[in-house]
């Protein structure tokens, strides 16, 4: 059974500074996604990381994955308030070339204070 | 960007009867598309993946005859909750799978918030 485990959970920081996400999957994947969700809201997709070594970056936020250590991050820049928010991260378990539903992680959620 | 759909946004009712949530992919078609439910303050957890023109497959633990789904076509997949109870109240969210900037992914619709009384 496929297992996603993100840290921290519940993340308080000011604004201006850097921190990371983590998330840790238990089983081989080279599919992995990164979420935000606002209170009430859906999903908005953030990235998909396809390969091991893959590293994309999106205004202050950075993803990357490492498929051998089964370890993605999610690096916030400067944060700003704006970016308040959980943020889940997702794997996809199958082999259908992405063709499966998403194992999720419990969330981090973030608050960035002034 | 992959636009999907749901309707309706929330819908409240009475404990025993029955409610259909429509999700539709409206600028591509989806031969797949995946119900979730996210219980408040909870992650996301599949419930089954729906494929056009076939039965959907349900996750351990759900029940196929109380959780309908319908995947008539290539846009449109249903999900009748039936003989509803208070803990079905959840917010219900599909996505449809699809390929946009070159790669395949799934796209999340607004969701659905359940209210069962």
């Amino acid at each position: 059974e496929l297992k996603v485990e993100q840290n921290p959970l519940f993340l308080s920081m000011q604004e201006g500074k850097n921190y990371t996400i983590y998330c840790n999957y238990s089983t081989t994947s080279d599919r992995l996604y990164w979420y935000r969700q606002d209170p009430g809201k859906s999903l908005e997709s953030l990235f998909v990381l396809l390969s091991n070594g893959a590293v994309k970056q999106e205004g202050r936020l950075m993803a990357s994955l490492d498929t051998k250590a089964r370890l993605s991050t999610l690096h916030i820049t400067a944060a700003v308030h704006d970016l308040s928010a959980t943020y889940f991260c997702a794997v996809d378990s199958g082999s259908g070339g992405g063709a499966d539903g998403l194992t999720f992680g419990k969330g981090t959620h973030l608050i960035i204070q002034p | 960007g992959a636009v999907v759909s749901q309707h309706p946004s929330w819908v409240i009712c009475k404990s025993g009867t029955s409610v259909k949530i429509e999700c539709r992919s409206l600028d591509f078609q989806a031969t797949t598309m995946f119900w979730y439910r996210q219980f408040p303050k909870q992650s996301l957890m599949l419930m089954a993946t729906s494929n056009e023109g076939s039965k959907a497959t349900y996750e351990q633990g759900v029940e196929k005859d109380k959780f309908l789904i319908n995947h008539a076509s290539l846009t449109l997949s249903t999900l009748t909750v039936t003989s509803a109870h208070p803990e079905d109240s959840s917010f219900y969210i599909c996505s449809a799978g699809g390929t946009q900037r070159g790669v395949y992914e799934q796209y999340f619709g607004p969701g659905t918030r359940l209210t069962v009384t």
